[in-house]
């Protein structure tokens, strides 16, 4: 069964408007998680860290304040895209590691469509 | 900053050929993964190597981590119109560290 789960799958919203992202951990807690965005075509960009109870990490080039990220409990980061824009059109995926070998587990991820 | 290049970007193949992908880094990596991902949905797990010089087969899929620890490669012998897809290999280092992404291959195998 899934590890990790993603939630929505497809949202389609309006430019200027927020769309929050739900990235869970099932039966497991993970203090980390991470947020990667994927445009047609290429490779996951990493976008960001999310540690549990503290400030996520963003890699450079991501903005902070638009790519709001929460992970207020042990099992659920929330990646929140503020005032979007259709340029933010992509695959949004995260991750975690988990278990003995760290083995890295996907959500579904997330198609957003801004229109 | 680490960053692993993928060569070749695009390959297109008959059925029955032979093909290898490279992933490349000036780091030094505890392991590498390698991901297949088809549209829609997220990368699947091929396999890990943590090993310098291990070298791993799955089925038809052969991969080998360099002795230093800065490059893979994946061999994909016969290939079939099912080996189609994204392949993308990925390096990281201990549980917390995050996981760097290879600018990926996108292969297409020709019936």
């Amino acid at each position: 069964g899934a590890v990790v789960s993603q939630h929505p799958s497809w949202v389609i919203c309006k430019s200027g408007t927020s769309v929050k992202i739900e990235c869970r951990s099932l039966d497991f807690q993970a203090t980390t998680m991470f947020w990667y965005r994927q445009f047609p075509k290429q490779s996951l960009m990493l976008m960001a860290t999310s540690n549990e109870g503290s400030k996520a990490t963003y890699e450079q080039g991501v903005e902070k304040d638009k790519f709001l990220i929460n992970h207020a409990s042990l099992t659920l980061s929330t990646l929140t895209v503020t005032s979007a824009h259709p340029e933010d059109s992509s695959f949004y995926i995260c991750s975690v590691r988990q278990g003995p070998g760290n083995t890295i587990y996907f959500g579904e991820g997330s198609w957003l469509t801004v229109v | 900053t680490q960053l692993l290049e993928q060569s070749p970007q695009f390959l297109s193949i008959q059925e029955g050929e032979n093909l290898t992908v490279y992933c490349n880094s000036s780091s030094v990596f505890s392991s590498l993964q390698w991901y297949r991902q088809e549209p829609g949905e997220g990368p699947v797990l091929l396999v890990t190597v943590v090993t310098g010089g291990e070298v791993k087969k799955l089925k038809r899929l052969t991969f080998q981590f360099g002795d230093a620890r800065k490059d893979s490669s994946l061999h994909i012998t016969a290939a079939q119109p099912g080996d189609t897809g994204l392949y993308l290999c990925a390096g990281g280092g201990s549980s917390a560290s995050k996981i760097i992404f290879g600018s990926g291959t996108r292969l297409s195998i020709r019936p």
